[in-house]
């Protein structure tokens, strides 16, 4: 079992709809949750970032750590075209200066 | 969030060359820098761990002679790619781990190396 795994998709849905993006982790010690948007031939973009788990809202974008079944999500309200790109899921341990450790990323379309 | 930039964001090299690509944190402090590698529509490949001051941690599979790193100052590493072939045409990006953050990691726009 890989450490994080996440649908690579490729996910596609209307204009304004509700898109909801997850990831499952094997790793108990994992403490720092990401989200990074990476659009085609560019460098990821860090979204959202969380700490242990619960809940994080910024914007339309809404990052949830579910610790206990260690799963995480990303929710994205009213969804535009220009949302569409690869979102990876990234993680990793509060001990020591560890790697993030990547989902293999979720491809997203948006049609307007 | 914070910014991160890779010099060059494109270049084109003959087999046999070394090419070095720059990535500097623009308005923090990076104790950490590491390098990943990305093919098409794949997701990020990590090549090494770079610490400010001390050699490179390098990930299994990734010849340290092949790519070298220096990470000289806190806001400076960067990665040589000696004896170019064609199959290390990649998509390279770098990313600093905010020292003032500790969770916060950002990435550069990349590097896309072609070897002919």
């Amino acid at each position: 079992q890989k450490e994080v795994e996440q649908d690579p998709g490729p996910l596609s849905v209307p204009e304004g709809a509700i898109v909801s993006l997850n990831c499952t982790y094997s790793n108990s010690a994992f403490q720092y949750f990401m989200w990074y948007r990476q659009y085609s031939r560019k460098g990821p973009e860090l979204l959202m970032y969380t700490y242990s788990s619960g809940n994080k809202e910024d914007g339309r974008f809404t990052a949830q750590v579910d610790k206990s079944s260690k799963y995480i999500s990303l929710f994205i309200r009213d969804s535009q075209p220009s949302d569409s790109a690869t979102y990876l899921c990234a993680m990793r341990a509060v001990s020591g200066n560890t790697p993030l450790v990547f989902g293999k990323g979720t491809r997203l379309s948006v049609i307007a | 969030g914070a910014v991160v930039s890779q010099h060059p964001s494109r270049v084109i090299c003959k087999s046999g060359t070394s090419v070095k690509i720059e990535c500097r944190s623009l308005d923090f402090q990076a104790t950490t820098m590491f390098w990943y590698r990305q093919f098409p529509k794949k997701s990020l490949m990590l090549m090494a761990t770079s610490n400010e001051g001390s050699k490179a941690t390098y990930e299994q599979g990734v010849e340290k002679d092949k790519f070298l790193i220096n990470h000289a100052s806190l806001t400076l590493s960067t990665l040589t790619v000696t004896s170019a072939h064609p199959e290390d045409s990649s998509f390279y990006i770098c990313s600093a781990r905010d020292l003032g953050n500790s969770y916060e990691q950002y990435f550069g726009p990349g590097t896309r190396l072609t070897v002919t």
